[in-house]
């Protein structure tokens, strides 16, 4: 059965900082990972997907890669911002037995201190 | 706007009274899925569809019904909701993985169960 984990569970730094979350998964039968964002009693905004087939995707300040072969993906974020604060998900779908199921993380929640 | 759309977005109910939470996408998505979100364990996937008349079971399936009678709706049913269904929940859709599979949520309904 997939895993996912993501480290730390929190993280505060100062505005300006460049940072990386981190996520991990088990089995490497992936079709896409997804990382998204979720502001408290918010839903999630979906800010990057990686195809299996692809090694890295950037939006504006945000990139994130995928190394499918050792189960690892991180979101690098560019001089942080007070309003990214927000807590980070990352989402594999798996291709593997139980198709089209989707695994989260439990998620980073990120503070950016001004 | 391409969105999902729950409702209703907060409830408070009695044990064993029956309810239905109702999801409804504009964007023509073959996939929808039901997740709930509970403190310290994360989102877990209920059911899925990946088109019409097809449903099959997440990870945390036990007390809930699903339908997918049309492309555009997916309901959540709770049968005879108990207290250890007071949750998050959050509907999601998106194309399947042979196309983008971008997830897209909803904004998320809290069920209190008394």
């Amino acid at each position: 059965k997939q895993e996912v984990t993501q480290i730390p569970a929190a993280l505060s730094v100062p505005e300006g900082e460049n940072l990386v979350l981190n996520c991990s998964f088990t089995d490497s039968a992936i079709y896409n990972l997804q990382w998204f964002r979720q502001d408290p009693g918010k839903g999630l905004t979906s800010l990057l997907l990686i195809q299996s087939s692809q090694r890295e995707q950037t939006s504006g300040r945000l990139n994130a890669s995928l190394d499918k072969s050792s189960g690892r993906s991180t979101l690098y974020i560019a001089a942080s911002q007070p309003g990214d604060s927000a807590t980070y998900l990352c989402a594999v779908r798996n291709s593997g037995a139980g198709s089209y199921q989707l695994t989260f993380g439990k998620g980073t929640k990120l503070s950016v201190i001004p | 706007e391409a969105q999902v759309t729950q409702n209703p977005r907060y409830l408070i109910t009695v044990t064993g009274k029956k309810l239905t939470v109702t999801c409804s996408q504009n964007m023509n998505h073959e996939y929808m899925s039901w997740y709930r979100q509970d403190p310290g364990l994360g989102l877990r996937q209920i059911y899925y569809s990946m088109n019409v008349e097809v449903t099959d079971k997440g990870d945390v399936p036990e007390g809930y019904k699903v339908s997918r009678k049309e492309k555009r709706n997916f309901p959540l049913i709770l049968e005879s909701p108990s207290p250890n269904q007071t949750s998050l929940y959050f509907c999601a859709s998106s194309l399947l993985p042979a196309n983008t599979g971008e997830l897209f949520f909803g904004e998320g309904s809290r069920l209190t169960v008394l």
